[in-house]
């Protein structure tokens, strides 16, 4: 079954503990990013990547780092979570967009809340 | 970049009414438009699309008009039932390599009985 892995579903954290959220596709895509949704803001773009060590910033990268050291997997990566970082997290996975555009793959969601 | 907006931000209809939600874009190079609908507790699932060389698009009781003039493009669902009950988000992205999808902020439809 074609999917996109996310875990931890659910985790609570402490400001300034280092944290990895895991995201793994099975569709063998190159394209791959980092959302978060807020209330009234939407799906934000925090980073994505275009293949293998190949990643750069969204709208919202501040305070995240990512790294794509193979094809399937893009961990996010927050070093020191404040509680703005409160939020819920999708990972999204699409086939790199030629002249039709792709469908984005989309993970079960993240819900990280920082005190 | 691209700025997507996204109207209303809240829409309640009774069962069996129809509803529309509109989406207005700035990139004029976009050229391929999403609609994703999340259900509660869910993650967002693709629900129809429609690239810039149609005007609509049509999938049983939901269809996706595109005006590139204007720069909009609408979602309308006919025949509203309590599944539809959820968050609707547009998007808009350019094709070709990079191009990134930009989300609209969101409709909640309640559709009550």
């Amino acid at each position: 079954e074609a999917q996109v892995t996310q875990n931890p579903r659910y985790l609570i954290t402490v400001t300034g503990k280092k944290l990895t959220v895991t995201c793994s596709q099975n569709m063998n895509h190159e394209y791959m990013s980092w959302y978060r949704q807020d209330p009234g803001l939407g799906l934000r773009q925090i980073y994505y990547s275009m293949n293998v060590e190949v990643t750069d910033k969204g709208d919202v990268p501040e305070g995240y780092k990512v790294s794509r050291k193979e094809k399937r997997n893009f961990p996010l990566i927050l070093e020191s979570p404040s509680p703005n970082q409160t939020s819920l997290y999708f990972c999204a996975s699409r086939e790199i967009p030629g002249q039709r555009g792709t469908e984005a793959f989309f993970g079960q969601g993240t819900r990280l809340t920082v005190v | 970049g691209e700025n997507v907006e996204q109207h209303p931000s809240t829409l309640s209809v009774q069962e069996g009414d129809s509803a529309v939600i509109k989406c207005t874009y700035s990139d004029s190079a976009s050229n391929y438009f999403p609609w994703y609908k999340q259900e509660l507790g869910k993650r967002p699932q693709l629900i129809i699309d429609i690239r810039s060389n149609v005007g609509e698009k049509k999938d049983q009781r939901i269809a996706v008009t595109l005006n590139k003039t204007a720069k909009h493009f609408s979602l309308h669902i006919t025949e509203t039932q309590p599944e539809d009950s959820a968050v609707y988000f547009c998007a808009a992205s350019r094709t070709g390599t990079a191009s990134k999808l930009t989300f609209g902020t969101g409709t909640r439809l309640q559709v009550t009985l």
